[in-house]
């Protein structure tokens, strides 16, 4: 079975500081991993995503995040935070599964609130 | 790409009333997952089609929930007899069905509120 543990429920930043959200998994498989962003009364937007190729993935809006198979840690990093970043994130993990497609599962999310 | 289309947006409703959700995915994506997201927590997988065959449905799918994609291509998400704890985001999902995993496209959601 999969699950996802994101370490904070909320962090707040000032605007052009960097920006860390934390993430660890547990997978029986080689998993794939998603970020997502959900602005308020909003669907979820993909972020960035890793399917097993490069480690260090690059995402939109200047997101990144790193894959560490010995930490099992998939932490979302931005270098400098805009106002436009506040939102809730969230850490998605998925298992090829054939009955199931590639049925996601979710962190609890990281609200982010962004300081002027 | 016009994106996964769900309504409506909003549906406020009694408890003991019947609610329908329809769902139009993108329009090559031959898979479609619906998921439930209630109030500071993340969304949870409730059932998934590969074309118009429903694959999975996961236990918190109650006998009153109902799930169907007749051609293959939009989706309907029927509550019965709706009860206060449905009250939630509901959200559509859709993706190309290939052997690497492809990321869902997710609508805007039907918030449901059960008065």
């Amino acid at each position: 079975a999969q699950s996802v543990t994101q370490l904070d429920s909320h962090v707040s930043v000032s605007e052009g500081t960097p920006v860390l959200l934390r993430c660890n998994y547990s997978s029986s498989y080689s998993p794939s991993l998603f970020w997502y962003v959900q602005h308020p009364n909003k669907g979820l937007q993909l972020l960035l995503k890793y399917t097993s190729a490069a480690t260090l993935v690059k995402g939109i809006n200047g997101f990144e995040a790193e894959f560490k198979k010995s930490e099992t840690s998939f932490h979302l990093t931005k270098p400098s935070a805009h106002m436009s970043d506040a939102a809730e994130y969230f850490c998605v993990v998925s298992e090829p599964n054939k009955a199931a497609g590639n049925k996601l599962t979710f962190g609890g999310g990281t609200r982010v609130l962004v300081k002027p | 790409d016009t994106g996964v289309s769900q309504n409506p947006r909003h549906k406020i409703t009694k408890r003991g009333q019947n609610v329908t959700f329809r769902c139009d995915p993108i329009s090559e994506h031959n898979r479609l997952y619906w998921y439930r997201q209630t109030l500071g927590q993340g969304p949870e997988f409730l059932t998934y089609f590969q074309n118009e065959a429903q694959l999975e449905k996961s236990r918190l799918l109650s006998d009153r929930f109902s799930a169907e994609r007749p051609k293959g291509s939009f989706s309907t998400l029927e509550i019965q007899r709706t009860e206060q704890g449905d009250s939630a985001m509901y959200l559509c999902a859709s993706s190309l069905g290939r052997t690497a995993p492809e990321p869902q496209h997710f609508g805007d959601g039907t918030r449901l509120s059960i008065l």
